[in-house]
């Protein structure tokens, strides 16, 4: 299966700035996923990294706080953006190749913490 | 909303038995539900698919079943050791067929010695 690297794997940062997490596939994928989990909670997807194109974003995530970049079908960004301590959390990327109901495979994640 | 819900208290067991863990669903029915296992400071790894035709899945010591009158799967764990202690969540596909996962909230599963 695919490995995914996540970069930065934590940081502690002020509220009001802005972060970019990078996730970085062995291979080439067809989709690529940014996840947030927040302490002791399950994970709920923020959007769907489009190649070449914007971001699908779920309900109640928008582009202007969450920009997020897919250049290519290895590689994503996603910004958060303006934090505030309510963003502390932990996001995570994840692969699949095709579509459907293949399994995903997740990065260990970015740990975030704002002060 | 597709909702997903699996017994949020941990799960405690001793060494050698087997461990069942719920995972419930309301307002849609999908077509297949994933299990994942996550340890601590860890992304979650899949462990096992399996689809609403599918009465049950097996995989070595986990076994899998899918009950569409119930809107219910199970998951469990034979001969269970402490190496499977971790937090295990069930994810069912969203309605739109895309790939995209609805996560249950996972349920801890501790096994002692």
């Amino acid at each position: 299966s695919a490995v995914i690297s996540q970069k930065p794997s934590r940081d502690i940062c002020q509220r009001g700035t802005s972060l970019t997490i990078q996730c970085q596939v062995d291979s080439q994928v067809t989709m690529m996923f940014w996840y947030r989990q927040q302490p002791g909670q399950s994970l709920t997807l923020i959007a769907t990294a489009n190649q070449g194109s914007e971001a699908t974003y779920e309900s109640g995530f928008v582009i202007d706080k969450f920009p997020i970049s897919r250049p290519n079908l290895t590689f994503s960004t996603l910004t958060v953006s303006n934090m505030s301590p309510e963003d502390s959390s932990i996001y995570l990327c994840s692969v699949m190749t095709g579509t459907g109901e293949q399994p995903q495979h997740f990065g260990d994640g970015t740990r975030l913490s704002i002060l | 909303s597709q909702k997903i819900e699996q017994n949020s208290e941990a799960l405690n067991i001793q060494e050698g038995k087997t461990a069942t863990l719920t995972c419930n669903y309301t307002n849609y029915s999908p077509a297949y539900l994933q299990w994942y296992r996550q340890d601590p400071g860890r992304g979650p790894v899949f462990l096992l698919l399996i689809r609403e035709n599918e009465k049950e899945k097996r995989k070595e010591r986990l076994k899998v079943t899918f009950d569409t009158t119930l809107k219910q799967s199970l998951f469990h764990i034979t001969a269970s050791q402490p190496a499977d202690s971790a937090t295990y969540l069930c994810a069912q596909g969203d309605s739109s067929n895309t790939g995209k996962l609805i996560f249950g909230q996972g349920t801890t599963l501790q096994v002692k010695p």
